[in-house]
């Protein structure tokens, strides 16, 4: 059971939109539309972002979306802010199991 | 509204058995599941297992035959315990909810270190 795959950094300016890329498999990501996305910020526990590939808990900002295509869930980030600046995590959930991303660094430039 | 602590010894010998307790408040643990997630310094999360309330469970298989999770719904409480433990093994513990198929509820974490 091998870790989804993230870039391990993503870089923007205040402003604009980055992406986030989440590969795995036919068996995890493509085989299920039970993808969500956290941030966390250093010394703190994670935050639920996404889930179900792209849907947004209360209180997180429409500047967050998510969406799927095959084997690969993206994580968009609009308008990025200086608060954005954090690691994040895909994570793919199945019948048995779960599966994190190996985890990507966004800087705000 | 709903809460999540962990709680257990910060520093466990070699060899020995790493035991942690996840307690929830402000809302019951019935009904969820309910999962513990770790993270060795630096590097990124590694999802343990899960538990339904009904004592059900699912285990990452790298860490199956080491890895046994409990639920307590009297206590509102479930627990970990990780035998055999290594270096390998220090890490921050989180405990989570899930819901709708994603973590939506963390604990704080706590740090486990693995040494003589």
């Amino acid at each position: 059971q091998s870790a989804l795959t993230q870039p391990a950094s993503v870089s923007g300016s205040p402003g604009q939109s980055i992406t986030i890329s989440c590969t795995g498999t036919s068996s995890d990501v493509g085989g299920y539309n039970y993808v969500s996305w956290y941030q966390q910020h250093p010394g703190k526990a994670p935050k639920l972002m996404i889930y179900d590939v792209s849907n947004r808990p209360s209180g997180v900002s429409n500047r967050f979306s998510g969406s799927k295509s095959g084997n690969t869930a993206s994580l968009t980030i609009s308008g990025l802010q200086a608060e954005d600046e954090a690691d994040y995590y895909c994570s793919s959930y199945t019948s048995s199991s779960s599966l994190f991303g190996t985890g990507t660094k966004v800087t705000v430039l | 509204q709903v809460q999540l602590q962990e709680s257990g010894p910060g520093l466990v010998k070699p060899s020995e058995t790493l035991s942690l307790t996840c307690t929830v408040s402000g809302g019951s643990i019935s009904s969820y599941y309910w999962s513990w997630i770790r993270q060795p310094a630096g590097k990124g999360l590694e999802w343990i297992g899960r538990i339904y309330t009904s004592g059900s469970t699912n285990y990452n298989p790298s860490l199956k035959s080491r890895v046994t999770m409990s639920v307590d719904t009297s206590k509102n409480q479930f627990s970990l315990k990780l035998s055999s433990v290594t270096a390998a093994d220090t890490a921050v513990y989180y405990c989570a909810r899930i819901f709708y198929r994603a973590f939506d509820i963390w604990g704080q974490g706590t740090m486990v270190t693995v040494s003589s």
